[in-house]
């Protein structure tokens, strides 16, 4: 059983279009993540949603939109695709952290690999 | 497959032998630490955790030490296999305020394991 899943796996589309990629966790989490993960592999946090409320917004462009419609999902949108958009996006979810609890760990999807052309 | 260009820390090692992944961390307030595994095509997954009260915690071939008065993290495997290649990451939260959810992640190193 998928814990964290996202569709599409790959996504390949054109400048100034616009896009989503979906994600949705069977864990009962109450946090779930948007990372950005670049050609040098490095791991960097987009947005972060409790319980379907915006916890983190990490000085991403406006054209990046999450939409949380229940806690189990965590969607992006992505306005006017740029060439630097092209990366690999993961969604993560955690539960909230507790002090000395062992759940505090997060748990990613598969990713989905956007370029943009 | 790899990107054309990837500048990643590289550690090869031989299968059989022990490796050691370094991490520095810049947040002296962080109190939990996390290593993770990713493998080629897929996701981070989580390998060890350590909590500042603590300076070593071990798993299963798996040793993570903390140094606080340095703010390095290590890792370690014990008889490395060749399942073990793939890119290390190691992450750091302070646990406080609005942040309490949010995790850096270090920049990744790579482990080639040659059979």
């Amino acid at each position: 059983d998928t814990a964290v899943s996202q569709t599409p796996k790959y996504l390949v589309t054109q400048m100034g279009n616009d896009k989503s990629i979906k994600c949705e966790q069977n864990l009962g989490h109450d946090t779930m993540y948007w990372y950005k993960q670049d050609s040098k592999k490095f791991l960097k946090i987009m947005f972060s949603y409790n319980n379907k409320e915006l916890i983190i917004n990490e000085t991403v462009p406006n054209r990046f939109s999450p939409k949380s419609p229940d806690k189990a999902h965590l969607n992006l949108h992505i306005n006017s695709l740029e060439l630097g958009d092209s990366a690999v996006y993961f969604c993560a979810s955690s539960q909230d952290r507790l002090a000395g609890g062992p759940e505090d760990t997060q748990y990613f999807g598969p990713g989905t690999r956007l370029t943009v052309l | 497959g790899e990107s054309v260009g990837l500048h990643l820390p590289t550690l090869s090692v031989q299968e059989g032998d022990n490796s050691i992944i370094n991490c520095a961390y810049s947040n002296s307030a962080s109190d939990y630490f996390i290593w993770y595994k990713q493998e080629s095509g897929k996701g981070p997954q989580f390998i060890i955790d350590i909590r500042s009260n603590m300076d070593k915690r071990q798993g299963q071939r798996v040793t993570v030490l903390l140094n606080k008065t340095v703010k390095h993290l290590s890792l370690q495997i014990a008889a490395t296999q060749p399942g073990d290649s793939a890119v290390y990451f190691c992450a750091e939260n302070n646990g406080s305020g609005y942040n309490f959810n949010k995790f850096y992640f270090g920049s990744g190193t790579k482990l080639n394991v040659k059979p």
